[in-house]
Parts: C-alpha cells; sequence; structure tokens
C-alpha cells in the first residue's frame, strides 16, 4: 500500500524558516518524481515543487524560487521542503505528492494527509 | 497556462447527472488530471489524460477533451460524490490547477 506521511508543520514567525519532510512507502521511491502542493484556509490547491527521481531536476511555482528547496533521499524513501522567508501567504496545509510521469500518464496519483504550516507573529 | 473552471459552484440532486468543465489558456493536449475533495481530505486522483480513469474509481466518473476544453461527469451523481473537483494541466511548468467546483446537495 502506497503511503506518504508528512511531518515538521507548525507555527513560525514571519521571516522564519520550516523543514517539512515525507516519509514514503509501499512503492519503488526512487523511480517516481516527487512534489509538493499547498492549500491555504478555505481556498484551492496550488502547486508548489516537484523533483525528478535523481534530485537532478528541480522545479517551482515563482513565488516560491529562491525561498523554497525540495530535495529528497533515496535511501530513505523521503522527500523534504526546506522554507525560507516564510510569509503570512505561505500559511496552508502542504501536501506531498506522487508524480508519475510516464508516457500520457502525468498525475498527482498518491497524497499524504498534509501538515499545516502557519506563519504569524 | 491558467485554467478556468465553470461553475465555481452547483447544486444537484441524487442520480443527477453532472458536467464540469475545465478550459485552458493555451493548448495542454491531453495533459489534464482532474481530482475530487471531500472536505478536511486530501484530494483524490478520478482521471488522468484527459479521460482516462485512475484504477479503483467509479465507472460513473468519466472525462473527454483535449487541447483547450475538458469536461468531467458523473453520469448519476451519488451521496458520496458531494465534494469540490479540481482540474489540473501537466503539460508544462508551473504546473496549475482551476479554480475549483463545488458540487452540493440540492
Amino acid at each position: 500500500e502506497v503511503q506518504l506521511v508528512e511531518s515538521g508543520g507548525g507555527l513560525v514567525q514571519p521571516g522564519g524558516s520550516l523543514r517539512l519532510s515525507c516519509a514514503a512507502s509501499g512503492f519503488t521511491f526512487s523511480t517516481y518524481w516527487m512534489g509538493w502542493v499547498r492549500q491555504a484556509p478555505g481556498k484551492g490547491l496550488e502547486w508548489v515543487a516537484n523533483i525528478k527521481q535523481d534530485g537532478s531536476e528541480k522545479q517551482y511555482v515563482d513565488s516560491v524560487k529562491g525561498r523554497f528547496t525540495i530535495s529528497r533521499d533515496n535511501a530513505e524513501n523521503s522527500v523534504s521542503l526546506h522554507m525560507n522567508s516564510l510569509r503570512a501567504e505561505d500559511t496552508a496545509v502542504y501536501y506531498c505528492v506522487r508524480a508519475p510521469a510516464t508516457g500520457a500518464k502525468r498525475d498527482f496519483d498518491y497524497w499524504g494527509q498534509g501538515t499545516l504550516v502557519t506563519v504569524s507573529s | 497556462i491558467q485554467l478556468t473552471q465553470s461553475p465555481s459552484s452547483l447544486s444537484a440532486s441524487v442520480g443527477d447527472r453532472v458536467t464540469i468543465t475545465c478550459r485552458a489558456s493555451q493548448g495542454i493536449t491531453i495533459f489534464l488530471a482532474w481530482y475530487q475533495q471531500r472536505p478536511g481530505k486530501a484530494p483524490k486522483l478520478l482521471i488522468y489524460a484527459a479521460s482516462t480513469l485512475q484504477s479503483g474509481v467509479p465507472s460513473r466518473f468519466s472525462g473527454s477533451g483535449s487541447g483547450t476544453d475538458f469536461t468531467l461527469t458523473i453520469s448519476s451523481l451519488q451521496p458520496e460524490d458531494f465534494a469540490t473537483y479540481y482540474c489540473q494541466q501537466l503539460n508544462s511548468y508551473p504546473l496549475t490547477f482551476g479554480g475549483g467546483t463545488k458540487v452540493e446537495i440540492k
């Protein structure tokens, strides 16, 4: 059974930093792109970042470029999101996603339960 | 690429046929996915490649379209289908989602 379990969310002051982690199990982690999607309270979904199987390619939404860094550890079956210079508008539930990218199958087929990040003084 | 979903909300009864549309600001071939999100839960993949049903998803869900215009159809609405639905384009970065369609009970 595929499982994605996020951790690391919490309350942080504006300008602060936080590291989210996602532990993956139930599939061959090193063969999948992985990513993060966030959802501000009462709002829609926003893709944040993706990382290729070997970590050689990383993509970010413009609003987090230069502040967030996605990384992965294929030996530990984990993906992380390092968030710096946090702003109030980064407040959201952050979901870890598995992102197949094989032929026509491009989607986010598994999601974690989400971890809440609140940026407030 | 901007995705415009319509309607933003709708009221329907159990057994109704429901159609949600998603329009892309430029062509995305077939790289469009649909998700269902129930309150307080993570989204769930329903359809990928515009029209391919994800494994385990009931056959009352179907998707169609290519290029810029796409639809998600629920052939006979069930009580568990009352949720918010999102489209997503995966043709090019930055990946984007539509604004969502909330399906409520009439």
